[in-house]
């Protein structure tokens, strides 16, 4: 069974500019996360998504936003790019997303805004 | 809002040393509660989750980890840790009835583990 795949593993951005990044869950996994990662602030969940729906917002500003498709893939966007933005997304799947489930994540996307 | 406490930053040790992070939560309700183990170089991966019953839970690789309920605390342990348990350790929180998407994680606890 294929893991958590994101795309692309490292991106380079300047001020100003948007970012797509990109999230494939384990098959038949219906719930997607977006964690945001950096050494300070450690990881911090962003978004949740189930069925298409946004389930869960993390206390980010509106320019994080993202969307899931009908075969369970997801994106995120930022736009507006910030030096702050600058860290690893990780990107984490479970099967249906109740409390007790285990998420796999992903290996991240590198995000480094110049 | 739930936070999550992981007491040591860094934590260095021998090998054959016995192993406890700390972790503790502040969210007064039912809660599920994981540690994440990121060895270098891979992905986050489950150690081991309490959702309920036995307060003590056991992981893969030797780990477990107790819960008190009274202490909110979710320590991890190992007896005897090896050169290959080198990785940062991450606890996790989330409301029971919540979704998994919605985790608050620790800060992290990077153990070296010295052969």
């Amino acid at each position: 069974k294929a893991g958590v795949t994101q795309t692309p593993r490292y991106l380079i951005k300047t001020r100003g500019q948007q970012v797509t990044l990109s999230c494939s869950p384990i098959s038949g996994h219906r719930s997607v996360s977006w964690y945001q990662q950096t050494p300070g602030q450690g990881l911090q969940f962003l978004f949740e998504y189930f069925s298409e729906t946004q389930r869960n917002k993390g206390n980010f500003p509106g320019r994080f936003s993202g969307r899931q498709f009908s075969n369970s893939r997801s994106e995120m966007n930022v736009s507006t790019l910030e030096l702050g933005d600058s860290a690893l997304y990780l990107c984490a799947s479970s099967f249906l997303g109740q409390s007790g489930d285990e998420q796999f994540f992903g290996p991240g996307t590198r995000l480094t805004v110049l | 809002a739930q936070s999550v406490s992981q007491h040591n930053h860094h934590v260095i040790l021998s090998e054959a040393a016995s192993l406890e992070l700390g972790c503790n939560y502040s969210y007064g309700g039912t809660v599920n509660l994981f540690w994440y183990v990121q060895y270098p170089g891979q992905h986050l991966q489950l150690l081991l989750k309490y959702f309920s019953g036995d307060p003590l839970v056991k992981g893969i690789k030797g780990f477990e980890a107790e819960f008190i309920k009274s202490k909110f605390s979710f320590n991890l342990r190992k007896p005897s840790v090896q050169w290959s348990d080198t990785a940062e350790y991450f606890c996790a929180v989330n409301e029971w009835g919540t979704n998994a998407g919605k985790s608050t994680f620790g800060d992290g606890t990077t153990l070296t583990v010295k052969p």
